[in-house]
Formats: structure tokens, C-alpha cells, sequence
């Protein structure tokens, strides 16, 4: 399997503007979970799904960001309008059903979002 | 309020030596904590994990030491190696796998 895949890898964009950073998690998994690392916060859960349905989005900072799961091979993380305050990397992640011995998650590359 | 704490920023150690990396949390409704490793432009990659009925787990190199009533963890690479130089994360969840909380990570660099 290929991994997590997640794109672009780098994006730059002005202020304003909408970004969308996708994901493709790993085939059979069947959480999906995206993080936003920053160096003052660390790494952050902003949302997870279990079987394309959101569970959790306490830790989406705002309502300018939102997250879907179209089917069970991708989803999206989407930012409009974008603020330089926005500027991380974004790590998406996949697991298996967690149970004992099957917690660990499987993390991307991220994507590295600069807003100017 | 961070409810997993590593209070080390960084870390040096001389190659072949131990490497200790300590994990607090103030959760008790953790029931399962993980290390992983992070190189840089890369994503977190798992790197041993304990559940709370255990004390110790062991894979090569690295043992994961868990005191429960300490609400306390450590990592423990033995020799530590250059290409042990990374960033090291302790993260926590409930039984169930979700809710992961990530730590600050402790920045390892093992000096040949």
C-alpha cells in the first residue's frame, strides 16, 4: 500500500482566499482524522471520521474551516476564507477500528500551507 | 491545559548510550499511549505503543515503561543511534482509540 496520501504538499496562498488540502487514507482503514501542527500549539486534532461520518470537530478552530468525507477513499479539509494565522502543516491520518492492540494511526506527509 | 506534557524540549545523547524520553498526562480516562517518531518533512510514523494493563513493553531497541499511578510514561532507546535523531511524541487515547491527544514532542539528537 502506498500510504496516506495527502495534496498538495505545499501550498501558498493570499489572504482571503479558499484552500482545499485532500487526503486519500489507506485502503481497509476505517478512521480518518486531520491534524494542524503549529510550532506554539503543537500537533492538534481538528476532526475525525468513522466510516465517512464526522464524529468529532470540536478542534476546528473556526467556522472558516471545514471537513468532508465523501466516500470511504477521500476527504477534503477546506479553509474560506484563509487568514495568515492559518499558516501550519496539516497532517492527515488513518486507522483501523480501534481496539486493543490496533490504535496506532498512519500519518501522511502533510501539507505545508503558507497564507501571506 | 495540556493534558499530555513532555517537559523536554530536546535531548542529546552520545551514540550507543541510553535515551530516555518522558510522558506525563493528567487524564485519567487514558487507557492506551503511543510513541511515534517524526523526521522532518515527514508525517508522526507509530513507533510502540502500551495499553493500561500493562507496565513495560519491549520491540528491539525500545522499551515503553508505564507507571500508572505516576500518570507517568518513558521511552527508553537502547544504544541509541544517529538515525534515532528525530523528533519523539507521546500521545494517548481512551480504550477506544479516539480522542488522540499528541504532547509538545521532545527533539532527540544522538551525537555520533
Amino acid at each position: 500500500d502506498a500510504g496516506v496520501i495527502q495534496s498538495p504538499r505545499h501550498e501558498v496562498t493570499e489572504m482571503g482566499q479558499e484552500v482545499t488540502l485532500r487526503c486519500k487514507p489507506i485502503s481497509g482503514h476505517d478512521y480518518l482524522f486531520w491534524y494542524r501542527q503549529t510550532m506554539m500549539r503543537g500537533l492538534e486534532l481538528l476532526i475525525y471520521f468513522n466510516n465517512n461520518v464526522p464524529i468529532d470537530d470540536s478542534g476546528m478552530p473556526e467556522d472558516r474551516f471545514s471537513a468532508k468525507m465523501p466516500n470511504a477513499s477521500f476527504s477534503t479539509l477546506k479553509i474560506q476564507p484563509s487568514e495568515p494565522r492559518d499558516s501550519a502543516v496539516y497532517f492527515c491520518a488513518s486507522s483501523f477500528l480501534p481496539g486493543q492492540g490496533a490504535h496506532e494511526q498512519y500519518f501522511g506527509p502533510g501539507t505545508r500551507l503558507t497564507v501571506t | 491545559d495540556q493534558q499530555v506534557k513532555q517537559n523536554s524540549p530536546s535531548l542529546s545523547v552520545q551514540e550507543g548510550r541510553i535515551s530516555i524520553l518522558n510522558c506525563d498526562y493528567t487524564n485519567s480516562m487514558f487507557d492506551y499511549f503511543l510513541w511515534y517518531k517524526k523526521y522532518p518533512a515527514e508525517g508522526p510514523t507509530f513507533l510502540i505503543s502500551i495499553s493500561s494493563i500493562k507496565d513495560k513493553n519491549e520491540d528491539g531497541r525500545f522499551t515503553v515503561f508505564l507507571n500508572k499511578s505516576a500518570k507517568h510514561l518513558s521511552l527508553h532507546i537502547v544504544p541509541s543511534q544517529p538515525g534515532d535523531s528525530a523528533v519523539y511524541f507521546c500521545a494517548a487515547s481512551n480504550n477506544y482509540g479516539q480522542n488522540f491527544v499528541f504532547g509538545p514532542g521532545t527533539r532527540l539528537s544522538v551525537l555520533p
